[in-house]
C-alpha cells in the first residue's frame, strides 16, 4: 500500500462548480500536509500547506486535514478554467528520517468554460 | 518562475547510455532534492543533498548517482539506461535541511530512452 493514495481522476467540472479533491494516507507520523498544483509541462508549485489537523483557507481554496481518519481534502470554490491542472497531495513526518515528502499520484482536473 | 533551473529540458538517448541532468537551486537554498515522475508511479523521491552532503535517500537505483557542488548546484547521473528510466526528472530546492513541505520545483528534464 502506498503511503499516500489519491484518485487519479480525471475530473471534469463546469466553470463555477465546487471541486473536492481527496487523499488518504497511512503513516501516523505524518504531520505536514500539502497540496501542490502542476500545470502541463511545468513543475509542481505549492498551493496549500497545513500542519497537523484542521482547516486552512486561502481565497477560493480550502485545505482540510482529519488525522483521526487520515484524510486530506482540497476544496476549490467558484472553479475557473485556469484551475485546470493536476493536483498532488503530499505529506511529511517530523523527527529524524522524515526529510522527504511523500506524494500522491495526482488528480487531473479540467474546468470547462 | 520558481527560481530553480534545470537543464536540459529534453533529452533523447539510447539504452545503455549515460546522461547527466543539472540543477541550480533558488538563490539562498541549501537543500536540493531529486524526484522522478512517471505516469504509473507518480512523483518519487530519489535523493536529497544539503550544503554538499547527502541527507536522505529514497527510491534511487544503484545505476543513478547524484552530487551537490560547492556552488550548490547539483547533478543527477543516470547510467546503463533502460527503457523504464524514461520519465520526467524534477529538481527541487528549499532553505532548510528538513523539509516542511515548502519545496520549489524546477520545470523538469524529460528523458526519453529508446
Amino acid at each position: 500500500q502506498k503511503e499516500v493514495e489519491q484518485d487519479p481522476g480525471p475530473l471534469s467540472v463546469p466553470e463555477g462548480a465546487i471541486v473536492s479533491l481527496n487523499c488518504t494516507y497511512s503513516n501516523s507520523a505524518f504531520q505536514y500536509f500539502m497540496w501542490y498544483r502542476q500545470y502541463s509541462r511545468k513543475g509542481p508549485e505549492l498551493l496549500m500547506y497545513t500542519y497537523s489537523s484542521g482547516n486552512k483557507e486561502d481565497g477560493r481554496f480550502t485545505a482540510q486535514v482529519d488525522k483521526s481518519s487520515k484524510y486530506i481534502s482540497l476544496f476549490i470554490r467558484d472553479s475557473q478554467p485556469s484551475d485546470s491542472a493536476t493536483y498532488l497531495c503530499a505529506s511529511a513526518g517530523s523527527g529524524a528520517g522524515s526529510y522527504q515528502l511523500t506524494f500522491g499520484k495526482g488528480t487531473k482536473l479540467s474546468v470547462i468554460p | 518562475d520558481s527560481g530553480v533551473t534545470q537543464t536540459p529540458k529534453h533529452l533523447i538517448t539510447a539504452t545503455g547510455q549515460r546522461v547527466t541532468l543539472r540543477c541550480s537551486p533558488r538563490s539562498g537554498d541549501l537543500s536540493v532534492y531529486w524526484y522522478q515522475q512517471s505516469l504509473d508511479q507518480g512523483l518519487q523521491f530519489l535523493i536529497q543533498y544539503y550544503n554538499g552532503e547527502e541527507r536522505a535517500k529514497g527510491n534511487i537505483l544503484e545505476r543513478f548517482s547524484a552530487q551537490q557542488f560547492p556552488d550548490l548546484h547539483s547533478e543527477l547521473n543516470l547510467s546503463s539506461l533502460e527503457l523504464g528510466d524514461s520519465a520526467l526528472y524534477f529538481c527541487a530546492s528549499s532553505v532548510a535541511s528538513q523539509t516542511t513541505g515548502e519545496l520549489f520545483f524546477g520545470e523538469g528534464s524529460r528523458l526519453t530512452v529508446l
